[in-house]
């Protein structure tokens, strides 16, 4: 069984700064099934990126996500004070999985 | 737009059925699915049912208690939840798989707040 596992938990960084985000399977993701989101307090989860790397649509382009096989990575550039949230990796394939969240917080 | 409801608190061992209910796209061209968040954990996805409800798969925390159904005709899902104890308290969200059952999930409804205590 497929295990998603997400670095760091917490991200303490300033507006303007760059997010770095991990998302590890411990199989290979088929086809690149991974996708990225953003959930905020009280709010519906947003799907950022698709296919690893793929933006959903209405998505700004300072996200950006990248990897395949077992390592992949979101991106945000020049954090902007509505990016603070918990991001998600999601291995979509044949048993879907989220990894824990990391939340990215004002520091 | 998709709005859950059928949340609520209920009793260990109780059976609780949520529904989704959709509008603003082609429901039928869509497999929908269940996704829950515990109180201060992260999403853990549940179930999801192909668009013409032919076929389902269910995560295995929940296999054999919970069932996911549609009517098309209504463009509602449901989470029939039986046997329900205290770990599946959490907020249950109704999403959209783009397109098929091993898609990403494009759009989520608000959750509904499913709590089971004594």
């Amino acid at each position: 069984e497929s295990v998603v596992t997400q670095s760091p938990g917490t991200l303490s960084l300033s507006p303007g700064e760059r997010a770095t985000l991990s998302c590890r399977a411990s199989q290979s993701v088929s086809t690149n099934y991974l996708a990225w989101y953003q959930h905020k307090p009280g709010q519906a989860p947003r799907l950022l990126i698709y296919g690893a790397s793929t933006r959903a649509t209405g998505i700004p382009d300072r996200f950006s996500g990248s990897g395949s096989g077992t390592d992949f990575t979101l991106t945000i550039n020049r954090l902007e004070p509505e990016d603070f949230a918990v991001y998600y990796c999601h291995q979509y394939g044949s048993t879907p999985r989220f990894g824990q969240g990391t939340k990215v917080e004002i520091k | 737009q998709l709005l859950e409801s059928g949340g609520g608190l209920i009793q260990p061992g109780g059976s609780l059925r949520l529904s989704c209910v959709a509008s603003g796209f082609t429901f039928s061209s869509h497999a929908m699915n269940w996704v829950r968040q515990a109180p201060g954990k992260g999403l853990d996805w549940v179930s999801v049912i192909s668009g013409n409800g032919a076929n389902t798969y269910s995560a295995a925390s929940v296999k054999g208690r919970f069932t996911i159904s549609r009517d098309n005709s209504k463009n509602t899902v449901y989470l029939q939840m039986n046997s329900l104890s205290a770990d599946d308290t959490a907020i249950y969200y109704c999403a959209r798989s783009q397109r098929y059952v091993a898609e990403p999930l494009d759009f989520w409804g608000q959750g509904t707040l499913v709590t089971v205590s004594s």
